[in-house]
């Protein structure tokens, strides 16, 4: 079966940089999902990559899909209190179907 | 508006005792998902449904049931068969014909004491 694995777990930042999150599987990645959620809340979702290379930004959050290295990054450029939460990938298991298998998340606390 | 409803926000159950969480979607999606989370961890997988009246075990199904009778609804069992029922419970539906993001309810903690 497939896994998602989050780099880093945890993530303390300063308010004004820049940080990135990791998201790599152990097989094929046929699309990848990300979301943000608040602790206690439910899931929000932000963007997802279908094809490897391809790279959407909304606001100042940029993910990016790496097909060859299985991998996905989400960068967030001069954080704010706002981006705190727990970061989720989440990826469909085949090449079909609306199944995610999600990875353990990445908390992220921005000191202001 | 649009969306999906857990009720209620947090519940309290004695052990032994079967707990039903309620989850509604007005999104007119066909398939829909429940989840657990524990502290620190990802999502699992509970049940799922593709389609009114049919649905399908996922990872962790084991002292779980569910009932898909409308398209709206997706009820989860918390059976006295669960040992470590406690944790927070995520409900999600998303379309079957693409595209597939999930869009989640607000969540149901239940503490079983």
């Amino acid at each position: 079966s497939q896994e998602l694995e989050q780099s880093p777990q945890s993530l303390i930042v300063q308010e004004g940089k820049n940080l990135t999150i990791n998201c790599t599987s152990s097989k094929t990645l046929y699309g990848l999902y990300w979301y943000k959620q608040k602790y206690g809340e439910g899931l929000i979702f932000l963007m997802m990559l279908q094809k490897g290379g391809e790279e959407k930004s909304h606001e100042k959050i940029t993910a990016k899909l790496d097909e060859k290295k299985q991998q996905s990054s989400l960068h967030i450029t001069a954080s704010q209190p706002s981006h705190a939460g727990i970061y989720l990938c989440g990826a469909p298991p085949g090449n079909a179907g609306n199944m995610l298998t999600f990875g353990g998340g990445t908390r992220l606390m921005v000191k202001p | 508006d649009g969306g999906i409803t857990q009720s209620p926000k947090y519940l309290f159950r004695k052990e032994g005792q079967n707990v039903t969480l309620s989850c509604e979607q007005n999104l007119n999606h066909d398939a829909m998902y429940w989840y657990r989370q524990d502290p620190g961890q990802g999502l699992r997988l509970i049940y799922y449904s593709q389609i009114v009246n049919d649905f399908q075990k996922g990872d962790i199904a084991e002292g779980y049931s569910v009932s898909r009778e409308k398209k709206e609804s997706f009820p989860l069992t918390v059976t006295s068969a669960q040992k470590n029922p406690t944790a927070f419970y995520l409900c999600a539906s998303s379309s079957s014909g693409g595209p597939y993001e999930q869009y989640f309810g607000p969540g149901t903690r239940l503490t079983v004491t």
